[in-house]
């Protein structure tokens, strides 16, 4: 069964800008997670998707958003990009929350 | 916003012995509590996940076991390999929050 995968794996962005990340799934998967990772800090939750339903949002500004599609594939906005923004982003597909997480090699942001 | 605590922070251990970790979290609507492997330059690969109280749970070397009513979990490592090298995380999901991660504990295992 193909892994989690994340596109793209290195991104390098300027101040202001705009930034998508994308993340397919393990098939049969509904639920998709986001998560941040900087220096010094655990992992944060973002938000998770299931069946293209926002189910659970992290403590992040609005400038963090996502959607899921309907073949579960999910993508993540990040807008107005911050110094603060660069960090390691995973996704996570699972059947919900309560279940294991299946996590993606992740996008490395780098926001100069 | 809950909080897990994680410790130590770090350890080092001689190949060959056992260690044990700690994970803590707030008790009050607990729903599942989950351990992870993260290697370097790998991505986080589940161990446990473990929702009942008094639960323990077992993979190879590695065991763990979960107290809901006081809110913490050990992770138990046998007879440490240096493949065993990598940050343990833990994360607690309760009632309609997210999951909420500690900040991991870094194991090292030296030949």
């Amino acid at each position: 069964k193909a892994g989690v995968t994340q596109t793209p794996r290195y991104l390098i962005k300027t101040r202001g800008q705009q930034v998508t990340l994308s993340c397919s799934p393990i098939s049969g998967h509904r639920s998709v997670s986001w998560y941040q990772q900087t220096p010094g800090q655990g992992l944060q939750f973002l938000f998770e998707y299931f069946s293209e339903t926002q189910r659970n949002k992290g403590n992040f500004p609005g400038r963090f958003s996502g959607r899921q599609f309907s073949n579960s594939r999910s993508e993540m906005n990040v807008s107005t990009l911050e110094l603060g923004d660069s960090a390691l982003y995973l996704c996570a597909s699972s059947l919900g929350l309560a279940n294991e997480q299946f996590f993606g090699p992740g996008t490395r942001l780098t926001v100069l | 916003i809950l909080n897990v605590e994680q410790s130590p922070q770090s350890l080092h251990v001689q190949e060959g012995d056992s260690t044990n970790f700690t994970c803590s979290f707030p008790s009050s609507n607990f729903y599942a509590l989950h351990w992870y492997r993260w290697e370097t330059a790998k991505s986080p690969e589940a161990l446990f996940v473990m929702t009942l109280n008094g639960d323990e749970k077992k993979k190879g070397r590695i065991s763990a076991t979960l107290n809901t009513k006081e809110g913490y979990s050990y992770l138990y490592i046998k007879g440490s390999q240096p493949e065993d090298s990598a940050t343990y995380l833990c994360a607690s999901l309760s009632g309609n929050t997210p999951l909420v991660f500690g900040k991991g504990t870094r194991l090292s295992v030296i030949a």
